[in-house]
């Protein structure tokens, strides 16, 4: 079945050490998105690929980087992470960018920092 | 803010009622969306409503639209235990921004 793939479920790091969330997808999107979500909160974007072409919300903190190698994988980078960052990361595709699309959401990445 | 506010934040009924949650929004959309978020889990699309539509049916769900009141609405019909999740909408005017949800419990 075509879907969208997080890796792993959960992740537990330490404050201020570097981690890697991974996201694979079948669908052959043009588009991937990453998501944070803490705990009885909307999603809320952090940046998007279309296609090679990165995206940045002007809110993500520098903190946060993104790696999209081809079109089936995208990486979420947190360079030192805080307390602040556990949350649930959310990656998504669509086919079109932004408008007009519905978007497919992978299980998600639980992060805790310790 | 062009986020969505769903209304109520939280909502316990039985099996077998309806359950209506409301969404309101700021600004001009392309469409309207809604997601149910399983706990701990990943969004699931439920419906897709243009801006020119007033309504719009699927299985036991049904959505409204209003534009001029900047509103839309889902309602689930026979609810089932399975049902409890929460349910986000997203509003789309050139990219997604999510509302903050209803924690729908359906008791069995």
């Amino acid at each position: 079945d075509a879907m969208v793939i997080q890796n792993p479920r959960y992740q537990v790091t330490q404050f201020g050490k570097p981690v890697t969330l991974s996201c694979s997808q079948t669908l052959n999107h043009n588009v991937m998105y990453w998501y944070q979500q803490k705990s009885s909160q909307a999603p809320k974007l952090l940046f998007h690929y279309y296609d090679k072409d990165f995206n940045n919300e002007a809110d993500t903190p520098d903190n946060f980087q993104s790696r999209r190698p081809n079109t089936s994988f995208c990486f979420l980078d947190i360079r030192s992470p805080g307390l602040g960052d556990a949350a649930m990361y959310l990656c998504a595709t669509s086919r079109v960018a932004g408008g007009v699309g519905t978007q497919y959401f992978g299980p998600g990445t639980r992060l805790t920092v310790l | 803010s062009q986020q969505g506010e769903e209304d109520p934040q939280a909502l316990s009924i039985q099996e077998g009622e309806n359950a209506t949650m409301n969404c309101s929004y700021k600004t001009s959309i392309n469409n309207l969306q809604w997601y149910r978020q399983n706990s701990g889990r990943g969004l699931v699309h439920l419906i897709l409503i243009r801006s020119n539509e007033r309504e719009k049916h699927s299985g036991r769900l049904r959505v409204t639209l209003d534009t001029s009141k900047k509103s839309s609405s889902l309602l689930i019909t026979a609810s089932r235990a399975a049902d409890t999740a929460s349910y986000f909408c997203a509003t789309d005017g050139g990219k997604l921004v999510f509302g903050k949800g209803t924690k729908l419990t359906v008791n069995p």
